[in-house]
């Protein structure tokens, strides 16, 4: 198994463009996760889904923050616009039966804002 | 709210010296608990996990933590360093059942060791 795949690894832009940060959770794993970590506020829980569902997006700090799972091999998170303070790095995770087993975390997308 | 408590920010120590991370969480139903390792430039690696029975639980790499419910605390423990231990470490707990459950992390503990 590849594992959790994560796109793109880097990403630079400048303030105000659209950011689409795109993620492939592991085959027949039911939850998906999105993960935002900075040295100030460490790893901050933004959305999950289960079963392709978004179940808490509690997390998502602003309205300029939406994230999508069209299918349980795909999910998409949108920053639109994009602000520097959204400079951090992104990780998405999966796992089967949700809080009952681990997290497979992919190798994260480093953006920054410039 | 539910939280996740790790008080050690930065924790510095010498090889083969003994190691316990602290960690605590508030939350009084069923949990089920985790510690996740991140090297250096990598994401993050299950290194054990406790959902029941002996609340003392060995993991990878020498690592155990043991779980005390009276104290709500899940500390990590390793008796001798190495100095490629040298990474930030993550409890975590998940809370709540089925497709209502979510995995609270707490804030990190770096471990930087000196050879």
């Amino acid at each position: 198994d590849a594992g959790v795949i994560q796109s793109p690894r880097h990403e630079v832009t400048e303030m105000g463009q659209e950011v689409t940060l795109r993620c492939k959770p592991i085959s027949g794993h039911d939850y998906l996760f999105w993960y935002r970590q900075t040295m100030m506020r460490g790893l901050e829980l933004l959305i999950y889904f289960n079963n392709n569902v978004p179940i808490d997006d509690s997390g998502m700090p602003e309205d300029r923050f939406s994230a999508k799972m069209p299918n349980a091999s795909f999910s998409t998170l949108k920053i639109q616009p994009s602000e520097p303070r959204d400079s951090a790095v992104y990780f998405c995770a999966s796992s089967f039966q949700g809080g009952e087993s681990p997290l497979h975390f992919g190798n994260g997308t480093r953006l920054t804002v410039t | 709210a539910q939280s996740v408590s790790q008080h050690n920010h930065h924790v510095i120590l010498s090889e083969a010296a003994s190691l316990e991370l602290g960690c605590n969480y508030s939350y009084g139903g069923t949990v089920n608990l985790f510690w996740y390792v991140q090297y250096p430039g990598q994401h993050l690696q299950l290194l054990l996990k406790y959902f029941s029975g002996d609340p003392l639980v060995k993991g990878i790499k020498g690592f155990e933590a043991e779980f005390i419910k009276s104290k709500f605390s899940f500390n990590l423990r390793k008796p001798s360093v190495q100095w490629s231990d040298t990474a930030e470490y993550f409890c975590a707990v998940t809370v709540g059942y089925s497709s209502a459950s979510k995995i609270i992390f707490g804030s990190g503990t770096r471990l930087s060791i000196r050879p």
